[in-house]
């Protein structure tokens, strides 16, 4: 079975710094998609950032980055410029992309901005 | 923009209650999911369906079921409810594989 582990159940950081998010998978398939949600508070869920496991180079909107290490397994989530909106629940997730995939979630990270 | 609607924000119920989500989706979406959300457990998946009448357990589908007579729409039904099915319910559809598109969430407590 598909896991994705968070470790970091919070992370704090300087408005306009730069922070990583953690995030790590483990599946046997070769091609899959992996996810990063933001959940701000009492708000909706909304997509971040999306990478599929073929293409080799990372994926990047904006402010956000993605450093995918297929080998390792490993999926972290770089946000540049923090932002006080940028506050907010980050779940990592994978699906692998069968016609009728789920999306697996992490825990979840608690990514607090500081003015 | 994709829009996917729950029909309640907020429910207050008693324990023994059957309780009634409804989730509506305006994309043609085939997929339509149920998350749970609790602090420190993250999203885990009641039920989802991949078309019309089906439907397919996911990892904790106990006290649960679920009906999709209309593409559009899914509902997620607590037969009677307990006290530990308080949480935040999250509803999500997609088209195949990959990404999902959330619903605001219904907060369910359960008295």
């Amino acid at each position: 079975a598909q896991t994705v582990t968070q470790s970091q159940p919070e992370m704090s950081v300087q408005e306009a710094e730069t922070v990583t998010l953690s995030c790590t998978y483990d599946t046997s398939e070769s091609d899959y998609y992996l996810f990063w949600y933001k959940q701000p508070p009492s708000r909706q869920m909304i997509l971040v950032i999306r990478q599929e496991a073929y293409k080799q180079q990372n994926a990047t909107e904006n402010r956000f980055s993605v450093n995918f290490q297929k080998a390792a397994k490993s999926f972290s989530l770089k946000i540049s410029d923090s932002q006080l909106g940028d506050a907010a629940m980050y779940f990592c997730a994978y699906s692998y992309t069968g016609a009728n995939s789920k999306l697996t979630f992490g825990k979840g990270i608690t990514l607090s901005v500081r003015p | 923009d994709v829009k996917v609607t729950q029909s309640s924000r907020y429910l207050v119920k008693r324990t023994g209650e059957k309780v009634f989500l409804e989730c509506v989706q305006d994309m043609d979406h085939e997929n339509m999911f149920w998350y749970r959300q609790d602090p420190g457990l993250g999203l885990r998946l009641i039920y989802f369906s991949y078309d019309v009448k089906m439907k397919e357990k996911g990892d904790i589908p106990e006290g649960y079921s679920v009906s999709r007579e209309k593409k559009e729409r899914f509902s997620l039904i607590l037969e009677s409810a307990s006290t530990n099915q308080t949480s935040m319910y999250l509803c999500a559809s997609s088209w195949k594989a990959g990404e999902l598109f959330f619903g605001e969430g219904s907060r369910l407590t359960v008295l």
